[in-house]
Formats: C-alpha cells, structure tokens, sequence
C-alpha cells in the first residue's frame, strides 16, 4: 500500500529564517510521481511542484527548494528566508504511474506559520 | 483564465438527507478529480473523471457518488448524510490525461451535516 508521512504537524519561525518540511513515501511502484502543494487559507490547494521517480535532481525555485532521496524516501522542502506569506498548510503527495487517472496520496500536512 | 468553481461554497444538512456539489474545471480540462478533506483523516481521494468516464475511485461507500458532463463539468453526490461526512470537498481539474499533470484545485465546497 501507498503511504505519505508528513511527521511534522505544525512548525512555527521567525520571518527570515530557513525552515525545511519533511515528507516520506512509502510504495512499491518503480515509478511515481511527487507533489508538494501549499493550502492558504482560501482553501484551494496550490501546486509546487512534481517530480518523477527517475529524475532525482534537486530544484531551486527562487526560495524555494526541493531535496528527493531515492534511498530514504524523502522528497523534503526547504524555504529559504521564510516570509509571513509563507504561512500555509503545506501538503506532500504521491501519484502512481501505472494507475488510470489522476489519484494523489496525500500526507497529513505541516501547518507552517511565520511571524514577523 | 477562470480557475476552478465550486458551489455552493457553504451548505448545512441534516442527516438522512443528501447533497449535490457542482465543479466548473478550467476551460480545456477534461479531468476532474474530488477529494474530500478532514480534520481527522486528512485529504483523501473520492473519484476521477476524464471524458465523461470514472476512471478511477476511492475508497469510499456507495453513498458517495459523481458524474462529468459533455461540458467537463462535475457533480458529486452524496446520499443519506452522516455526521461524519462533514468536510470540505475539494475539486480539482487537469489538462492531462495521466497522473503527470498538475492539478488545479477549486476552493472547495465546506458541508456541515448536523
């Protein structure tokens, strides 16, 4: 069975400091997808970023940045400078390859808030 | 370019009674998925469609049912409500076919059965 682990629930940092979230995946698939979302308090979720399970380079997106670790399992998240904008509930997901449709496995979530 | 809408964006029911939830994908999407999130479980995946067909399902009852339009558009129902389907229901649309695309989610639609 697919799994998503989010071990943190909620982090709390002071505007300007690094913060990195952890996300574990459990699957037996040989290929998959990665996702990270953000949720505001809107309540639409906002998509991030996909990653493969061939490709397993890191990315950099302005402060955002992103760690996948084949070995470990982790595709973990870092924001760079943390900003109060940044204040979300920020979600990790897995997507088989092998499946029709469009399915995600979300994690519990990390309930990210920065003061200023 | 119109994101996802999702109405009505707040209901109140009583149980026994069921709802209908509508879902307007971005123009040119053809896959629309519905999550259903709670504070408890989580996000969780409910159904798929793509072209008017379900593709794939959760793990949900029966009493949990959707459809796709011509147009795209979606509906989900969910029959004899129960206190625990109180939730917010995500639905979230898609240009692709496969699971390699993004989704772009609507705002949801925040049910409260009392």
């Amino acid at each position: 069975a697919q799994k998503v682990t989010q071990a943190q629930t909620e982090i709390s940092v002071v505007e300007k400091e690094d913060v990195t979230l952890d996300c574990v995946y459990e699957t037996r698939d040989t290929t998959y997808y990665l996702f990270w979302y953000k949720q505001p308090p809107s309540g639409e979720l906002v998509f991030l970023i996909r990653r493969n399970s061939f490709d397993e380079q890191n990315e950099i997106s302005g402060r955002y940045s992103w760690n996948f670790q084949k070995s470990t399992s982790s595709f973990n998240f870092t924001i760079t400078a943390s900003q109060v904008v940044d204040s979300a509930v920020y979600f990790c997901a897995l997507s088989l390859a092998n499946q029709a449709g469009t399915a995600l496995i979300f994690g519990k979530g990390t309930t990210l808030s920065v003061s200023s | 370019k119109a994101g996802v809408t999702q109405t009505p964006r707040y209901l109140i029911k009583t149980r026994g009674q069921q709802v209908t939830l509508s879902c307007s994908p971005i123009s040119g999407h053809r896959s629309v998925s519905w999550y259903q999130q709670t504070p408890g479980q989580g996000l969780q995946f409910l159904f798929e469609y793509f072209s008017e067909t379900q593709r794939n399902k959760g793990n949900f009852p029966g009493r949990f049912s959707g459809r796709q339009f011509s147009n795209s558009r979606s509906e989900m129902n969910v029959s004899t409500l129960e206190l625990g389907d109180s939730a917010l229901y995500l639905c979230a649309s898609s240009s692709r076919a496969t699971n390699t695309g993004e989704l772009f989610f609507g705002e949801g639609s925040r049910l409260t059965v009392l």
